[in-house]
């Protein structure tokens, strides 16, 4: 069962920022937190981790709250092409402990 | 450097007939993942290998679905004898394996073999 919650849907205006929320509460110390996309008729693509301090690449911004039980991502500027199924995982980042995906939040980015 | 090549990207077959679905994962990855994904739900895990051992396959119909990867590179989901409750996106998808830096746990995805049962 996954160990994450997400809103199933939600929608964001063209060159805004989409802020994606994900609730975590039953967190291990020793799990990140990873996000995935999936673009429709497309295989998830990884986004962004993070175990306690925030982050950011070239994709977006990951911020953790600091008792780690929630996170958000953020995309900054949303543009029509990041519409796609967000999912937001936890695992321990050491050992095989797989991959569990949930259902995931529909972001549409509206023109 | 190159993606997790799948084929074939589609398939259509009647029921109770088999299937076989190809991987190459990303050179030098060990980890290797197979997962369902039905229309409207997130991907779930069939089987996981660690080089050409099984890690997880605790989901993995036994029955009427195998799996092997030889040589801890390639690797083959085959199903036999198909059903309508199949139908489904089968996902291939590789990462460096465990290690010691959270990123060896990053999963590159390919685009997938869409299975229709008919």
């Amino acid at each position: 069962d996954a160990k994450t919650t997400q809103p199933p849907s939600m929608d964001c205006a063209e060159g805004r920022a989409a802020n994606l929320p994900c609730n975590h509460s039953t967190i291990s110390g020793n799990e990140y937190v990873y996000w995935y996309r999936q673009i429709h008729s497309q295989g998830p693509q990884y986004i962004i981790h993070g175990l306690k301090n925030n982050e950011t690449n070239e994709m977006a911004s990951l911020i953790i709250t600091e008792d780690r039980k929630s996170s958000t991502l953020i995309l900054p500027h949303a543009t029509l092409r990041d519409t796609a199924v967000y999912y937001c995982i936890v695992r321990p980042y050491f050992g095989n402990e797989k991959l569990t995906f949930g259902t995931g939040t529909r972001l549409t980015i509206i023109p | 450097e190159a993606g997790v090549a799948q084929s074939p990207r589609y398939k259509i077959i009647e029921k109770r007939q088999s299937v076989a679905f190809w991987c190459n994962p990303i050179s030098g990855h060990a980890t290797l993942y197979w997962y369902q994904q039905i229309l409207g739900q997130g991907p779930k895990l069939l089987i996981q290998f660690q080089n050409n051992g099984v890690v997880d396959d605790s989901q993995l119909p036994k029955d009427r679905f195998s799996a092997e990867r030889l040589k801890g590179v390639d690797s083959t989901l085959k199903i036999q004898p198909a059903k309508l409750e199949d139908s489904a996106v089968y996902l291939c998808a590789s990462s460096l394996g465990p290690g010691v830096s959270s990123g060896a746990n990053v999963l590159t995805f390919g685009a997938g073999s869409r299975l229709t049962v008919l």
